[in-house]
């Protein structure tokens, strides 16, 4: 069946710091990806998606590359700010399937430190 | 335009109880998919409903249970509660934002089950 793994946290940065959060992904068709994320006590936003192979997602100053070869979408930030301080999610919805359930990764917690 | 709404926000029941949990998609969504998270996993699906008809389901046991409204609203009902039913469940409503596949989180039901 399809899964999603991605890095276990938390993870702690420095404010300004670069990030990166890695998700590989086992699917048996062709999924899309995604990034939610989880601010505390709140429910899931859609941060970035992306469709295809090589397609890049982006918002917010965050990124993920779709790459089928390594069938991986690793999020990355060039400088975080405190107020990225959350739990990400990656997630894939497998679009050869009839129901359009997501399947998601443990999730990442990140605490950016000022 | 309002988001995906859930009712109750918390609600606490006792082993062995019925829940009723409700959702409201955002007006024009067809589709309502419901989703098990527990304390520091990602969301697990339970459930999808496209008008009115399941449309695909999880792994998980006949005590779970749903229902969409003509007016798309769901409810997702869980039989015989056990204390690993406690968890936030999330509904989503899904539709098509530029041409891509996205699904839209509520804030979630907060379930303890003492």
């Amino acid at each position: 069946g399809d899964s999603v793994t991605q890095m276990e946290g938390p993870v702690t940065l420095s404010e300004e710091a670069f990030l990166t959060i890695n998700c590989t992904y086992t699917a048996t068709g062709y999924p899309s990806l995604f990034w939610y994320v989880q601010y505390p006590g709140e429910g899931l936003q859609l941060l970035l998606k992306a469709t295809k192979a090589d397609d890049k997602g982006s918002n917010k100053g965050f990124e993920a590359t779709y790459r089928k070869e390594t069938t991986s979408f690793h999020l990355e930030k060039g400088s975080v700010q405190v107020s990225d301080s959350a739990v990400y999610f990656c997630a894939l919805r497998d679009v050869g399937g009839g129901a359009d359930g997501l399947t998601f990764g443990k999730g990442t917690h990140l605490i950016i430190q000022p | 335009d309002a988001g995906v709404t859930q009712s109750p926000t918390h609600l606490i029941k006792t082993r062995g109880q019925h829940v009723t949990l409700r959702c409201s998609p955002i007006s024009g969504h067809k589709s309502v998919s419901w989703y098990q998270q527990v304390l520091g996993q990602g969301p697990q699906f339970i459930f999808q409903y496209y008008e009115k008809e399941e449309r695909g389901r999880g792994n998980f046991p006949d005590r779970f249970s749903a229902r969409q409204f003509p007016n798309y609203s769901s409810e997702l009902n869980v039989n015989a509660l056990l204390l690993g039913d406690s968890a936030l469940y999330l509904c989503a409503s899904s539709g098509t934002s530029g041409g891509v596949y996205e699904q839209f989180f509520g804030p979630g039901t907060r379930l303890t089950v003492l």
